[in-house]
């Protein structure tokens, strides 16, 4: 069964400093990943996605997430966090097109001045 | 284009009353997922239908029923309430040609006393 763990429950960085979100995944094939961000009172937004190919892949806000298959990981990284950026992220893995996607705990981000 | 829509937004339940969630997506996806989000436990999957006339359990779905209605609304019914079941419910799409990747709704935060 398909698992994700992302590892840290809360984060807290600086206006302007760069940030490493980990997610490691548990799947036999090559996974679907998502990053998911969640706004405090919102829904969930699509970050950015993995299915193949090159594995560093650009998302929207400035986000950026490398897919290393020799770690099972698919962490989140941004050069320069903002103060809009703190909200809650969610890693998700998928298997196909027609299954669930199953998620992390996630990360809940805090940003100070 | 609303994408994922579900009603309604709060609801304060007393216990063994009963609601029915409503959600409906106007994107033409095939596929509709409830979960449900607890602090630190993550997007937890209750029922998903993978296609119009077809519903599975997920993870969660023990005080649960849904209804695929047709295409674009898939519901979800507490025949009796319980404070367990305290928490924000996400509806969520998706097309297998988009690979899993998933739209969510806004979200009902139900509370039952």
């Amino acid at each position: 069964a398909q698992s994700v763990t992302q590892p840290d429950i809360h984060i807290t960085v600086s206006e302007g400093a760069s940030l490493e979100l980990r997610c490691n995944y548990s799947y036999g094939a090559t996974p679907y990943l998502f990053w998911y961000v969640q706004s405090p009172g919102q829904g969930l937004q699509l970050l950015l996605k993995y299915f193949s190919g090159d594995t560093l892949v650009q998302g929207i806000k400035g986000f950026e997430a490398e897919f290393k298959r020799s770690q099972s990981s698919f962490n989140l990284r941004k050069p320069s966090v903002h103060w809009s950026d703190a909200a809650e992220y969610f890693c998700a893995v998928g298997d196909s097109g027609n299954t669930p996607l199953v998620f992390g705990k996630g990360t809940r981000l805090s940003v100070i001045a | 284009n609303a994408g994922v829509t579900q009603t309604p937004k709060f609801q304060v339940l007393k216990t063994g009353q009963s609601m029915t969630l409503q959600c409906a997506q106007d994107m033409n996806h095939n596929s509709m997922y409830w979960y449900r989000q607890d602090p630190g436990m993550g997007l937890r999957l209750i029922y998903y239908s993978a296609s119009e006339g077809t519903t599975d359990k997920g993870e969660v779905p023990n005080g649960y029923n849904v209804s695929r209605l047709n295409k674009r609304e898939f519901s979800l019914r507490l025949e009796s309430a319980a404070p367990s079941q305290t928490s924000v419910y996400f509806c969520a799409s998706s097309q297998p040609t988009r690979r899993g990747e998933a739209f969510f709704g806004q979200g009902t935060r139900l509370t039952v006393v």
